[in-house]
């Protein structure tokens, strides 16, 4: 059971190129979500859905896109990446979202020069 | 707006020892608690989650209280070994959220031989 995946592991790009962070998860979960870990300000949630279909904003959604095709698949866009998009991305999935745990895939080191 | 604050952000303790971690939140209007443990350069593993109309929950060495009028929780960690070396996340699931939750910025422990 692989659980969360995430790909690439890390990436460097320059200012104004784009890109998209893959997320897939094997657990049938409903509920996926996208963090950005930045040093000094923790965890601050980007975008989530919970089901196919279904995406909302979070709290820091500027410059990102979402789309949620399938249950499994959870990628998350840079439109034109800027410095300060630097860092450390974290997608999430659960069961349902309330009440239940949170599983984590291993993260995306991204630099944007 | 909720706000999560775990103190201290460092702790170094030799092992065998027996410690608390704290979490404190502003809004008690939560379905649950959760605590993550993050090693350097990977994702979030949760450990323990304590829902709204829990006390504590128990897992091993590990043991997470919920005192929910007060905003607060630890988790208490005995005889603590190397390996638990790690950085600490509490986060709260405010009611409504859909999933989403609200981190503070971790305690990095470092339990030395």
């Amino acid at each position: 059971n692989a659980g969360v995946t995430q790909t690439p592991k890390f990436q460097v790009l320059k200012t104004g190129q784009s890109m998209t962070l893959q997320c897939a998860q094997d657990m049938n979960h409903e509920y996926m979500s996208w963090y950005r870990q930045d040093p000094g300000m923790g965890l601050r949630l980007i975008h989530y859905s919970v089901g196919a279909g279904i995406t909302d904003q979070g709290e820091v959604p500027n410059g990102y896109n979402v789309s949620r095709s399938t249950t499994e698949d959870f990628p998350l866009r840079l439109l034109s990446a800027a410095p300060s998009q630097t860092s450390v991305y974290f997608c999430a999935s659960s069961v349902r979202g309330e009440t239940e745990k949170l599983f984590f895939g291993s993260g995306t080191q991204l630099s944007v020069l | 707006k909720q706000e999560v604050t775990q103190i201290p952000a460092a702790l170094s303790v030799p092992e065998g020892e027996n410690l608390v971690l704290n979490c404190s939140f502003t809004d008690s209007a939560i379905y649950n608690l959760q605590w993550f443990r993050q090693d350097p350069g990977k994702g979030l593993t949760s450990l323990l989650l304590i829902q709204s109309s829990q006390r504590e929950q128990t897992s091993g060495r590990l043991n997470a209280s919920l005192d929910k009028s007060s905003g607060r929780s630890t988790l208490y960690i005995a005889a603590s070994q190397p390996g638990d070396s790690a950085t600490y996340l509490c986060a709260v699931q405010a009611r409504g959220s859909q999933g989403n939750l609200i981190f503070g910025k971790g305690t990095k422990l470092s339990v030395k031989p």
